[in-house]
């Protein structure tokens, strides 16, 4: 059963274009959702991460935007850079929990 | 900070044979964690350590599969008997209470169970 339900697997997206990944969530007891950030042959990295208590975060390019009511949150990536290319996995867990629940991942091709 | 550290980054056996990785987490982590990734998937919680105390184990981790913290430090994964279902790559993550629940993942080993 998958906690976290992410799409689409894979995005083409031109630079200096936009890339939206949407995740989908279950359980209402999470209440913590970073995304990770992922490129070949090493571990992942926390890119951006939010709380239910706001319904947007920004941090440069990257903006998570958050909506409790549909349990869907989603990361945008504003003028997207062939740097950018990786896959991206969002992720849920609740406070107090050990484990996080990833998404399937969705791998970000950014063509110059 | 020189990160999480794993070795080796690589493993290639025989089905059947036991595998041992390790993970040396940064230095001043109590919090360790061992996830599984395999090809097309995100990373799966196997197991959690906060210092040498080994907390919560998931139901993913048979008993084939035994994890060490021994003393708060690095920490050891061992599959024994492997199987072909095994081949993934193994992550391992630190973090402490400063962060904030962010993880700090190694590059991971890599199994191949021939």
């Amino acid at each position: 059963q998958q906690q976290v339900k992410q799409s689409p697997q894979s995005l083409i997206v031109q630079k200096g274009g936009i890339s939206i990944i949407n995740c989908a969530y279950e359980n209402t007891a999470f209440d913590y959702f970073p995304w990770y950030q992922q490129f070949p042959g090493k571990g992942p990295a926390l890119l951006i991460a939010i709380r239910p208590d706001v319904s947007e975060k920004k941090e440069g390019r990257f903006t998570i935007s958050f909506n409790k009511s549909a349990k869907q949150f989603s990361l945008h990536i504003m003028d997207s850079q062939p740097g950018d290319s990786a896959t991206y996995f969002c992720a849920a867990s609740r406070t107090g929990a050990n484990n996080l629940f990833f998404g399937t991942g969705t791998r970000l091709t950014v063509i110059p | 900070d020189t990160g999480v550290s794993q070795n080796p980054r690589h493993k290639i056996t025989k089905r059947g044979q036991n595998v041992t990785f390790r993970c040396d987490p940064i230095s001043e982590h109590n919090r360790l964690y061992w996830y599984r990734q395999t090809l097309g998937q995100g990373p799966e919680f196997l197991t959690y350590f906060q210092n040498e105390a080994q907390l919560e184990k998931s139901r993913l981790l048979s008993d084939r599969f035994s994890a060490e913290r021994p003393k708060g430090s690095f920490s050891t994964l061992e599959i024994q008997r492997t199987e072909q279902g095994d081949s993934a790559m193994y992550l391992c993550a630190s973090t402490n209470r400063a962060y904030n629940e962010k993880l700090f993942f190694g590059s991971g080993t890599q199994l191949s169970v021939l």
